[in-house]
Protein backbone atom coordinates (compact mmCIF):
# COMPACT_ATOMS: atom_id res chain seq x y z
CA UNK A 1 0.00 0.00 0.00
CA UNK A 2 1.10 3.61 -0.93
CA UNK A 3 -0.71 5.19 1.90
CA UNK A 4 -1.56 8.80 0.97
CA UNK A 5 0.30 10.37 -2.25
CA UNK A 6 0.81 13.60 -3.00
CA UNK A 7 1.51 15.18 -6.48
CA UNK A 8 3.72 17.56 -7.28
CA UNK A 9 5.82 17.50 -4.37
CA UNK A 10 7.65 21.07 -5.56
CA UNK A 11 5.66 23.58 -7.44
CA UNK A 12 6.96 27.26 -8.68
CA UNK A 13 4.09 29.50 -9.43
CA UNK A 14 3.60 33.13 -10.40
CA UNK A 15 1.06 35.62 -8.55
CA UNK A 16 -2.31 35.62 -9.83
CA UNK A 17 -1.31 31.81 -11.99
CA UNK A 18 -3.53 28.88 -10.66
CA UNK A 19 -2.78 25.16 -10.08
CA UNK A 20 -4.47 21.91 -8.45
CA UNK A 21 -2.59 19.97 -5.64
CA UNK A 22 -3.37 15.85 -5.88
CA UNK A 23 -4.14 13.48 -3.16
CA UNK A 24 -5.01 10.00 -3.23
CA UNK A 25 -5.26 7.19 -0.99
CA UNK A 26 -5.32 3.57 -0.32
CA UNK A 27 -6.45 2.79 2.33
CA UNK A 28 -10.50 2.93 1.91
CA UNK A 29 -10.52 5.90 4.57
CA UNK A 30 -13.47 8.06 4.47
CA UNK A 31 -12.28 11.41 5.65
CA UNK A 32 -9.71 13.84 4.08
CA UNK A 33 -8.21 17.10 5.10
CA UNK A 34 -5.78 19.55 3.49
CA UNK A 35 -3.08 21.33 5.81
CA UNK A 36 -0.55 23.81 5.25
CA UNK A 37 2.34 24.41 7.18
CA UNK A 38 3.81 27.57 6.82
CA UNK A 39 7.95 28.14 8.30
CA UNK A 40 7.89 27.43 11.82
CA UNK A 41 4.37 27.05 12.42
CA UNK A 42 2.08 24.17 13.67
CA UNK A 43 -0.31 22.66 10.29
CA UNK A 44 -3.36 24.98 9.79
CA UNK A 45 -6.54 22.81 8.67
CA UNK A 46 -7.54 24.48 5.16
CA UNK A 47 -10.38 22.05 3.93
CA UNK A 48 -11.93 18.69 5.24
CA UNK A 49 -14.54 16.37 3.77
CA UNK A 50 -15.67 13.68 6.18
CA UNK A 51 -16.86 11.76 3.44
CA UNK A 52 -17.73 11.37 -0.31
CA UNK A 53 -19.46 14.00 -1.45
CA UNK A 54 -19.22 16.21 1.13
CA UNK A 55 -16.50 19.16 2.03
CA UNK A 56 -16.44 21.94 4.83
CA UNK A 57 -14.02 24.67 5.61
CA UNK A 58 -11.20 24.66 7.77
CA UNK A 59 -9.44 27.03 10.02
CA UNK A 60 -7.87 28.94 6.49
CA UNK A 61 -9.74 28.26 3.72
CA UNK A 62 -10.17 32.07 1.53
CA UNK A 63 -8.28 31.50 -1.38
CA UNK A 64 -8.73 27.64 -2.03
CA UNK A 65 -11.70 25.52 -2.58
CA UNK A 66 -11.46 21.43 -3.14
CA UNK A 67 -13.11 18.43 -4.63
CA UNK A 68 -13.85 15.09 -3.52
CA UNK A 69 -13.90 13.40 -6.53
CA UNK A 70 -14.45 10.27 -5.51
CA UNK A 71 -13.03 8.16 -1.93
CA UNK A 72 -9.51 8.17 -3.14
CA UNK A 73 -9.12 11.47 -3.98
CA UNK A 74 -8.94 15.18 -2.60
CA UNK A 75 -7.78 17.83 -4.43
CA UNK A 76 -6.65 21.57 -3.61
CA UNK A 77 -6.96 24.08 -6.06
CA UNK A 78 -5.64 27.75 -5.91
CA UNK A 79 -7.64 29.30 -8.17
CA UNK A 80 -5.17 33.16 -8.40
CA UNK A 81 -1.93 32.22 -6.37
CA UNK A 82 -0.87 34.62 -3.85
CA UNK A 83 2.87 35.02 -2.08
CA UNK A 84 0.80 34.18 1.20
CA UNK A 85 -0.10 31.44 -0.18
CA UNK A 86 3.89 30.29 -0.08
CA UNK A 87 3.95 26.82 1.89
CA UNK A 88 4.01 23.42 2.33
CA UNK A 89 0.91 21.54 1.70
CA UNK A 90 -0.36 18.43 3.78
CA UNK A 91 -3.26 15.94 2.35
CA UNK A 92 -4.32 13.36 5.05
CA UNK A 93 -6.55 10.35 5.46
CA UNK A 94 -8.64 8.92 8.54
CA UNK A 95 -11.18 5.81 8.66
CA UNK A 96 -13.77 8.06 10.01
CA UNK A 97 -13.55 11.24 12.17
CA UNK A 98 -16.81 10.42 14.43
CA UNK A 99 -15.11 8.05 16.45
CA UNK A 100 -11.96 9.83 17.50
CA UNK A 101 -9.77 6.83 17.92
CA UNK A 102 -8.86 6.51 14.58
CA UNK A 103 -5.56 8.26 13.61
CA UNK A 104 -4.61 10.48 10.76
CA UNK A 105 -2.46 9.56 7.97
CA UNK A 106 -0.45 12.07 5.92
CA UNK A 107 0.96 12.15 2.82
CA UNK A 108 4.43 13.37 2.35
CA UNK A 109 3.81 17.23 1.18
CA UNK A 110 3.94 19.73 -1.68
CA UNK A 111 6.31 23.01 -1.03
CA UNK A 112 4.69 25.48 -3.32
CA UNK A 113 6.57 29.01 -3.63
CA UNK A 114 4.89 31.94 -5.59
CA UNK A 115 6.89 34.57 -6.59
CA UNK B 1 -11.99 24.32 20.06
CA UNK B 2 -10.03 23.25 23.43
CA UNK B 3 -6.77 24.44 23.39
CA UNK B 4 -3.78 22.60 24.25
CA UNK B 5 -0.40 24.06 25.68
CA UNK B 6 2.92 22.93 24.96
CA UNK B 7 6.42 23.66 26.02
CA UNK B 8 8.31 24.99 22.68
CA UNK B 9 11.50 23.11 22.75
CA UNK B 10 12.92 20.22 25.22
CA UNK B 11 16.43 17.99 25.46
CA UNK B 12 17.12 14.53 26.26
CA UNK B 13 19.86 12.46 26.48
CA UNK B 14 20.08 9.23 23.82
CA UNK B 15 19.03 6.18 25.79
CA UNK B 16 16.95 8.06 28.15
CA UNK B 17 13.52 8.50 29.19
CA UNK B 18 11.32 11.59 27.72
CA UNK B 19 8.65 13.23 29.46
CA UNK B 20 6.97 15.50 27.05
CA UNK B 21 3.99 17.31 28.96
CA UNK B 22 0.60 19.11 27.28
CA UNK B 23 -2.05 21.17 29.52
CA UNK B 24 -5.37 21.23 28.13
CA UNK B 25 -6.98 22.52 30.79
CA UNK B 26 -10.31 23.29 28.59
CA UNK B 27 -10.75 20.00 27.61
CA UNK B 28 -14.11 18.71 28.06
CA UNK B 29 -15.66 15.18 29.20
CA UNK B 30 -15.85 13.83 25.53
CA UNK B 31 -12.51 15.17 24.30
CA UNK B 32 -9.73 12.43 22.99
CA UNK B 33 -5.96 13.30 23.19
CA UNK B 34 -4.06 12.57 20.20
CA UNK B 35 -0.42 13.50 19.87
CA UNK B 36 1.24 13.05 16.11
CA UNK B 37 5.07 13.33 15.85
CA UNK B 38 6.86 15.38 12.44
CA UNK B 39 10.36 14.22 11.73
CA UNK B 40 12.19 16.85 9.88
CA UNK B 41 10.87 17.47 5.80
CA UNK B 42 7.98 14.83 6.31
CA UNK B 43 4.75 14.81 7.27
CA UNK B 44 3.18 14.58 10.94
CA UNK B 45 2.96 10.89 11.85
CA UNK B 46 0.21 8.95 14.21
CA UNK B 47 2.29 8.48 18.10
CA UNK B 48 -0.61 7.65 19.95
CA UNK B 49 -3.88 8.21 21.97
CA UNK B 50 -6.20 8.28 24.92
CA UNK B 51 -9.49 9.55 26.58
CA UNK B 52 -9.39 8.53 30.64
CA UNK B 53 -6.96 5.94 30.88
CA UNK B 54 -3.18 5.87 30.55
CA UNK B 55 -2.05 3.64 27.11
CA UNK B 56 1.10 1.74 26.02
CA UNK B 57 1.71 1.83 22.08
CA UNK B 58 5.02 0.19 20.68
CA UNK B 59 5.98 3.81 20.30
CA UNK B 60 5.23 5.22 23.44
CA UNK B 61 3.14 5.40 26.53
CA UNK B 62 -0.13 7.80 27.35
CA UNK B 63 -0.14 9.26 30.81
CA UNK B 64 -3.60 11.35 31.36
CA UNK B 65 -4.06 12.95 34.79
CA UNK B 66 -7.03 12.11 36.69
CA UNK B 67 -8.70 15.10 36.03
CA UNK B 68 -7.52 15.07 32.52
CA UNK B 69 -6.29 18.90 32.49
CA UNK B 70 -2.73 17.63 31.17
CA UNK B 71 -1.36 14.48 29.73
CA UNK B 72 2.73 13.57 29.19
CA UNK B 73 3.95 11.56 26.29
CA UNK B 74 6.53 9.11 27.26
CA UNK B 75 9.52 7.81 24.89
CA UNK B 76 10.49 5.14 27.29
CA UNK B 77 14.37 5.35 25.47
CA UNK B 78 15.02 8.08 23.36
CA UNK B 79 16.84 7.62 20.24
CA UNK B 80 18.15 10.14 17.59
CA UNK B 81 15.25 9.11 15.04
CA UNK B 82 12.96 10.93 17.56
CA UNK B 83 13.88 14.06 17.34
CA UNK B 84 11.35 15.82 15.86
CA UNK B 85 8.20 18.07 16.65
CA UNK B 86 5.18 16.49 18.84
CA UNK B 87 1.75 17.36 18.94
CA UNK B 88 -0.60 17.46 21.13
CA UNK B 89 -4.29 17.72 20.12
CA UNK B 90 -7.48 17.50 21.47
CA UNK B 91 -10.06 15.96 19.05
CA UNK B 92 -14.10 17.08 20.29
CA UNK B 93 -16.89 14.72 20.04
CA UNK B 94 -18.63 14.53 16.87
CA UNK B 95 -15.48 17.17 14.88
CA UNK B 96 -13.81 16.33 12.19
CA UNK B 97 -11.60 19.31 12.84
CA UNK B 98 -7.67 18.47 14.18
CA UNK B 99 -6.16 21.60 15.31
CA UNK B 100 -2.46 21.53 15.10
CA UNK B 101 -0.41 23.74 17.84
CA UNK B 102 3.04 24.76 17.76
CA UNK B 103 3.91 21.46 19.26
CA UNK B 104 7.61 20.84 21.03
CA UNK B 105 10.53 20.51 19.43
CA UNK B 106 12.76 17.42 20.92
CA UNK B 107 16.66 17.22 20.64
CA UNK B 108 17.97 14.03 20.88
CA UNK B 109 21.79 14.44 22.17
CA UNK B 110 24.27 11.71 21.36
Amino acid sequence: NAGVTQTPKFQVLKTGQSMTLQCAQDMNHNSMYWYRQDPGMGLRLIYYSASEGTTDKGEVPNGYNVSRLNKREFSLRLESAAPSQTSVYFCASSETSAKQGFAQYFGPGTRLTVT
Amino acid sequence: DAKTTQPNSMESNEEEPVHLPCNHSTISGTDYIHWYRQLPSQGPEYVIHGLTSNVNNRMASLAIAEDRKSSTLILHRATLRDAAVYYCILISSGTYKYIFGTGTRLKVLA
